[in-house]
């Protein structure tokens, strides 16, 4: 079984600050993808980054990093520079290598509000 | 542009009624799955499907039935629709068994059932 933990329902930020929001995960699978995505108050789910289990560098995707700690069984979201437009809901997610037709688990998610 | 399509984005039904959410995609994916989003639960899985006509339960698929009767359309069904269904449904389709990609959402669906 796959677990994800968001353990912040809600995170703010200043404009132009960093910000990261947390997320662990549990697995049995020896080989796994994880996951971040955004959903804005329109609904539509955004993926923004992803990072292999056995990648040796932590992903980059232009303001986004990942900070993946194994050991730890953590994939915490980095955004440098907020913007206005990142206020929204953020989920965590993860897809195994043995999990049937590839479905993800989901955390229940970290609503950011980046204040002006 | 990839697309996932749902045939509605506010929909209003009365308790007991049949309820059709539709989903389209355009990327020949394999995987094709429904989800239900309430706040402080994150996304549950109700039922997906990882070819035509091949089903399977996900988490909480009680009062739900699915259809896939062709690759590019899965179909959610209430059967009789009730008022702790309302809720948001997104709709979501993948690569079959490859972990590298991501999922692909649909906008979602927000129903309400009065």
């Amino acid at each position: 079984a796959q677990k994800i933990t968001q353990t912040q329902p809600g995170m703010f930020v200043q404009e132009k600050e960093a910000v990261t929001l947390d997320c662990t995960y549990d697995t049995s699978d020896p080989s796994y993808g994880l996951f971040w995505y955004k959903q804005p108050s329109s609904g539509e789910m955004i993926f923004l980054i992803y990072q292999g289990s056995y990648d040796q560098q932590n992903a980059t995707e232009g303001r986004y990093s990942l900070n993946f700690q194994k050991a730890r069984k953590s994939a915490n979201l980095v955004i440098s520079a907020s913007q206005l437009g990142d206020s929204a809901m953020y989920f965590c997610a993860m897809r195994g290598a043995n999990t049937n037709a590839g479905k993800s688990t989901f955390g229940d998610g970290t609503t950011l509000t980046v204040k002006p | 542009d990839v697309k996932v399509t749902q045939s509605s984005r506010y929909l209003v039904k009365r308790t007991g009624e049949k309820v059709f959410l539709e989903c389209v995609q355009d990327m020949d994916h394999e995987n094709m799955f429904w989800y239900r989003q309430d706040p402080g639960l994150g996304l549950r899985l109700i039922y997906f499907s990882y070819d035509v006509k091949m089903k399977e339960k996900g988490d909480i698929p009680e009062g739900y039935s699915v259809s896939r009767e062709k690759k590019e359309r899965f179909s959610l069904i209430l059967e009789s629709a009730s008022t702790n269904q309302t809720s948001m449904y997104l709709c979501a389709s993948s690569t079959h068994r490859d972990m590298n990609t991501e999922a692909f959402f649909g906008q979602g669906t927000r129903l309400t059932v009065v």
